[in-house]
């Protein structure tokens, strides 16, 4: 599976938008981008993955570029729960796979 | 209830010890996974199962084995603790990757153990 590459902390003002960067350059065409995060010492939680196109949910919204060697969550609405470690994850495609987790970006939401 | 249950939640043991951590599930999912936790260096995968009878090792498997009892169960054991595998450890499940599935894991609430 593809190596990702992300900041280790971030800051946010409450109430704006979060934008969260991962460098996935050695994507292969057929792995997924997967984003999980953590609040404190919790299981991570799944937020949203993609492949090519970029996707939304109730949670966050996924931008993948174009040639795929970049991605970014965005948060459009920080609040002081979204504080957490994110995890930025690639993953090769097919039924049988594992998710291998990086040390993430420390994200946190100032008031 | 929770959908992953690990039990248990807290253990203080001694080295030379065996401890053994239990993982169920009420989700119906065929995969179950180990992780293990340190500050600072995110999770690292221990063992896996695809189903009962397919069981791999993960980045760091050595010194914990593992027994999939069941579709619902899977526990992690360390034969003979030591201070070094005190960690946050993690059961979580995920269900067969099809079109429609997001193939998410599901996460347990963590069992803390410590090795004196």
């Amino acid at each position: 599976d593809a190596k990702t590459t992300q900041p280790p902390s971030m800051d946010c003002a409450e109430g704006r938008a979060a934008n969260l960067p991962c460098n996935h350059s050695t994507i292969s065409g057929n792995e997924y981008v997967y984003w999980y995060r953590q609040i404190h010492s919790q299981g991570p939680q799944y937020i949203i993955h993609g492949l090519k196109n970029n996707e939304t949910n109730e949670m966050a919204s996924l931008i993948i570029t174009e040639d795929r060697k970049s991605s970014t969550l965005i948060l459009p609405h920080a609040t002081l729960r979204d504080t957490a470690v994110y995890y930025c994850i690639v993953r090769s495609g097919g039924s049988n796979y594992k998710l291998t987790f990086g040390k993430g970006t420390l994200l946190t939401v100032n008031p | 209830d929770a959908d992953v249950t690990q039990t248990p939640r807290n253990r203080i043991t001694k080295t030379g010890k065996r401890i053994m951590l239990e993982c169920s599930q009420t989700k119906g999912h065929d995969r179950m996974y180990w992780y293990r936790q340190d500050p600072g260096l995110g999770l690292r995968l221990i063992y896996y199962s695809f189903d009962v009878k397919d069981i791999n090792k993960g980045e760091i498997s050595d010194g914990y084995s593992v027994s999939r009892q069941a579709q619902a169960k899977f526990s992690l054991s360390l034969e003979s603790a030591i201070p070094n595998q005190t960690a946050l450890y993690f059961c979580a499940t995920s269900d067969r990757s099809t079109g429609a599935n997001t193939g998410e894991l599901f996460f347990g609430e963590g069992s803390r153990l410590t090795v004196l």
